[in-house]
């Protein structure tokens, strides 16, 4: 059974710039959640798609923005890149959403680098 | 306070050893808890989920909830080399109905 795939693996890009990162989720999961993460602030949830729909969203700014397809597969986009959207963004697949949500399986992440 | 809080470590335990990895939330009403560990380089993967007070075991994992404490924690029995890495806590806020990371713990296992 594959896994969850994320593309591209790492990615440069300069301030201003926008970026958009895949997420391919397990057959069969229906959840999409995106995380992002660095070194001083761990894992911070930024949204979660279900059936095409955003369920949840976290303390980002609106240049922060994702869509999911009908094929579950999921995309997230950064506008206007900062210095400090520097971070690993992990996708995360789930059976479930809402109150069961917990058991997550993760893809392997996109570097993004902003310069 | 933070959502989810854990000490940083580095936790470091001597191979054989019992690790105990401890974590506190502050959602009172929250009800799923989980447990990931993070290799160096890599991405979470899920180890252990707790609903109910009291203990789970598997294997050398035993995670303990204590929901009047609004405390969870993790033990790692005959702890190994290959048991090195960063164990996440993770708790679903029922208010937020997302899954809420803590900072992690790294430990390190040493032969």
């Amino acid at each position: 059974k594959a896994g969850v795939t994320q593309t591209p693996r790492y990615l440069i890009k300069t301030r201003g710039q926008q970026v958009t990162l895949s997420c391919s989720p397990i057959s069969g999961h229906r959840s999409v959640s995106w995380y992002q993460q660095t070194p001083g602030q761990g894992l911070q949830f930024l949204f979660e798609y279900f059936s095409e729909t955003q369920r949840n969203k976290g303390n980002f700014p609106g240049r922060f923005s994702g869509r999911q397809f009908s094929n579950s597969r999921s995309e997230m986009n950064v506008s206007t890149l900062e210095l400090g959207d520097s971070a690993l963004y992990l996708c995360a697949s789930s059976l479930v959403s809402g109150a069961l949500i917990g058991e997550l399986f993760f893809g392997e992440g996109s570097r993004l680098t902003v310069l | 306070q933070k959502e989810v809080e854990q000490n940083s470590g580095p936790l470091s335990v001597p191979e054989g050893a019992i690790a105990s990895l401890n974590c506190t939330y502050s959602d009172r009403v929250s009800q799923s808890f989980f447990w990931y560990r993070q290799y160096s380089g890599k991405s979470p993967e899920l180890i252990m989920s707790i609903y109910s007070n009291g203990d789970k075991e598997d294997g050398r994992f035993t995670a303990q909830l204590n929901k009047a404490s609004q405390y969870v924690s993790l033990l790692i029995r005959d702890s190994q080399p290959s048991d090195s890495a960063t164990y996440l806590c993770a708790v679903n806020m029922a208010a937020g109905n997302k899954l809420t990371f803590g900072g992690g713990t790294r430990v390190l296992v040493k032969p």
